[in-house]
């Protein structure tokens, strides 16, 4: 079984400055996807950023990007320009390649202040 | 598309009723998922399905919950009898094996409180 592990329950960043969250996990796969999942107060669960383990290049969308090293097993995600509208709970999450388990971590709330 | 639809949002019931979620997946999606959030154990897959077919139930907590897909355009969660310990967010998740990004699109969840 795969784990992950997001080592900080709770963050916080004044707005427009730059927060990064980070994620470790545990596997044996070669092949392999990592995600990072927000979850607002609304509940429900968005998709920011997904990256795939045979692709060096680290995954970017507008504000967000991460830092994937495959030998330290480490995913942290980068939150630049902090708004307010981030403000949510981050979970970071590994699915198998051709499986569609998805494994979770246990989630970074971020708190973005005005 | 309306994306995952889920009923009730809101489900409150007393220790030893039956409890039944309901799922309605994006259309044309192949897979759907059912998760269930605590404080406690956090984000837990319970089953998935892939064309109305249980794929891997080992997430299933015990005899009391089960789990059907009649069609590709439903599903159900049961829970019978339910405890407190039962109570938790149940996420449906839907999702396309031929999709660019193997995104698991999410619905609202049902909050179960069990009395």
């Amino acid at each position: 079984a795969q784990t992950v592990t997001q080592s900080q329950p709770e963050m916080s960043v004044q707005e427009a400055e730059t927060v990064t969250l980070s994620c470790t996990y545990d596997t044996s796969e070669s092949n392999y996807y990592l995600f990072w999942y927000k979850q607002p107060p609304s509940r429900q669960m968005i998709l920011v950023i997904r990256q795939e383990a045979y692709k060096q290049q680290n995954a970017t969308e507008n504000r967000f990007s991460v830092n994937f090293q495959k030998a330290a097993k480490s995913f942290s995600l980068k939150i630049s320009d902090s708004q307010l509208g981030d403000t949510a709970m981050y979970f970071c999450a590994f699915m198998k390649h051709n499986d569609y388990k998805l494994s979770f971590g246990a989630g970074t709330t971020v708190t973005v202040r005005a | 598309d309306a994306g995952v639809i889920q009923s009730p949002r809101h489900e409150v019931t007393e220790m030893g009723q039956e409890v039944t979620l309901r799922c309605k997946p994006i259309s044309g999606h192949d897979y759907l998922f059912w998760y269930r959030q605590t404080m406690m154990r956090g984000l837990e897959l319970l089953i998935y399905f892939n064309n109305n077919v249980p794929i891997d139930d080992s997430g299933m907590p015990e005899d009391r919950f089960s789990a059907k897909m009649p069609n590709a355009s439903f599903s159900t969660l049961k829970i019978q009898p339910s405890e407190p310990r039962d109570s938790a967010v149940y996420f449906c998740a839907s999702s396309d094996r031929g999709g660019p990004r193997y995104e698991q699109y999410f619905g609202p969840g049902t909050r179960l409180t069990v009395t």
